[in-house]
């Protein structure tokens, strides 16, 4: 199994661009999470889905964010417009049944927004 | 709502030393507790899991947690560190009533000196 794959692994933008990270799931987990990591306020859940549909939304800091899955086997967190505060490394994570079994994270996406 | 608390953002061991990182956590129903351990530019791995059973988890690479809900602690332990454990550790909390959220803490900086 390849893991939970996230592209791009690095991504530089100018503020006000539009940003799509996009992550695989490893297949049969049913539920899949967004976090962002900073040195500030560490690791923060924005969103997550369970069978593709949107449980928890309340971590997305802005509407300028927002998430999709239109299938068990792709998600993307966008942001539009981009700001320098962006500017995190976002990790996708997926489980099965869960939390009780564990998260598995993908290896991330360092957004810079300059 | 639930939280964990890591004491020590920093702790340095020499090799060969005992290896000891703290959390406690809070929660109103029977927790679900992780320690993950995030290597750089990596993503974060779990490392062991305590769900029900047993107090006394065993992970990989030689780490165990003691779960003791009368000092709502999970502390990490490892008998001799090994330079390779130099990373950042995470505790997270979750609970075990179905809830699918990890809430994680603020992370601790393990640095192996010779």
């Amino acid at each position: 199994d390849a893991g939970v794959i996230q592209s791009p692994r690095h991504e530089v933008t100018e503020m006000g661009q539009e940003v799509t990270l996009r992550c695989k799931p490893i297949s049969g987990h049913d539920y899949l999470f967004w976090y962002r990591q900073t040195m500030m306020r560490g690791l923060e859940l924005l969103i997550y889905f369970n069978n593709n549909v949107p449980i928890d939304d309340s971590g997305m800091p802005e509407d300028r964010f927002s998430a999709k899955m239109p299938n068990a086997s792709f998600s993307t967190l966008k942001i539009q417009p981009s700001e320098p505060r962006d500017s995190a490394v976002y990790f996708c994570a997926s489980s099965s049944r869960g939390a009780g079994i564990g998260y598995t994270f993908g290896s991330g996406t360092r957004l810079t927004v300059v | 709502a639930q939280s964990v608390t890591q004491l020590g953002s920093h702790v340095s061991v020499s090799e060969g030393a005992l290896v000891l990182l703290r959390c406690n956590y809070s929660s109103s129903v029977p927790p679900y507790l992780f320690w993950y351990v995030q290597y750089p530019n990596q993503g974060l791995q779990l490392l062991l899991k305590y769900t029900t059973g047993a107090t006394l988890v065993k992970g990989i690479n030689g780490f165990e947690a003691e779960f003791k809900k009368s000092e709502t602690s999970f502390h990490l332990t490892k008998p001799s560190a090994h330079m390779s454990d130099a990373a950042e550790y995470f505790c997270a909390v979750s609970d075990s009533g179905g809830g699918n959220k990890l809430t994680f803490g603020t992370g601790t900086q393990l640095k192996v000196e010779l």
